[in-house]
């Protein structure tokens, strides 16, 4: 089983829906969640970071996590072409990296 | 803004070759790390450290070493390259955060290393 799970897609969202991005992690002592963004040929970029049970929100981006169920995940609302990209799902375990989900490609329709 | 840098965008060699990729950060972090991306297997973790001269293996550390003589500088070796080490190479750079937290990571451009 892999340590950080994600869909790999790809998802597809018409302009101005919803997306909504889980991943889930087997350790139950992670204490550290971060999302990154990476457009393609380019390097990820942190998005989101959150460190307690339930929602975090920044502008159009809401993280959300729950450690009873490991799961975290990312909610993107009123999503733009422009939010087409690839989503990392980033946690820190006991061990002292961060260890990355295989990403989720997001496709916004115009 | 933080600035880590890696030396080449692009870079091709040859089979048996020694390769140097080159990190340098600007925001004196203690954490350096060295991930490869290839595509449906995500970042794996090659080598990372946590202070000068200190290295620890990552999940993928075969085929590979490393060097940090300054805080703001590490470097991935391939000690003799192979067509296997075809990949994307990302170095990144951290804070080294609470007990038990981790600060972001921030991430250099990449070099895309193809090896023929």
């Amino acid at each position: 089983q892999k340590e950080v799970e994600q869909n790999s897609g790809p998802l597809s969202v018409p302009e101005g829906a919803i997306a909504s991005l889980n991943c889930t992690y087997s350790d139950r002592g992670s204490q550290s969640f971060f999302w990154y963004r990476q457009y393609s040929g380019k390097s990820p970029e942190l998005i989101m970071s959150i460190y307690s049970n339930g929602d975090k929100e920044d502008g159009r981006f809401t993280a959300q996590l729950n450690k009873a169920s490991q799961y975290v995940s990312l909610l993107i609302r009123d999503s733009q072409p422009s939010d087409s990209a690839t989503y990392l799902c980033a946690v820190k375990g006991s061990a002292r990296q961060l260890t990355f989900g295989s990403g989720t490609q997001l496709t916004v329709l115009p | 803004d933080v600035k880590v840098t890696q030396s080449s965008r692009y870079l091709v060699k040859r089979t048996g070759e020694k390769v140097f990729l080159e990190c340098v950060q600007d925001m004196d972090h203690e954490n350096m790390f060295w991930y490869r991306q290839d595509p449906g297997l995500g970042l794996r973790l090659i080598y990372f450290s946590y202070d000068v001269k200190m290295k620890e293996k990552g999940d993928i550390p075969e085929g590979y070493s490393v060097s940090r003589e300054k805080k703001e500088r590490f470097s991935l070796i391939l000690e003799s390259a192979s067509t296997n080490q075809t990949s994307m190479y990302l170095c990144a750079s951290s804070r080294p955060g609470d007990v038990g937290r981790s600060t972001e990571a921030f991430f250099g451009q990449g070099t895309r290393l193809t090896v023929v």
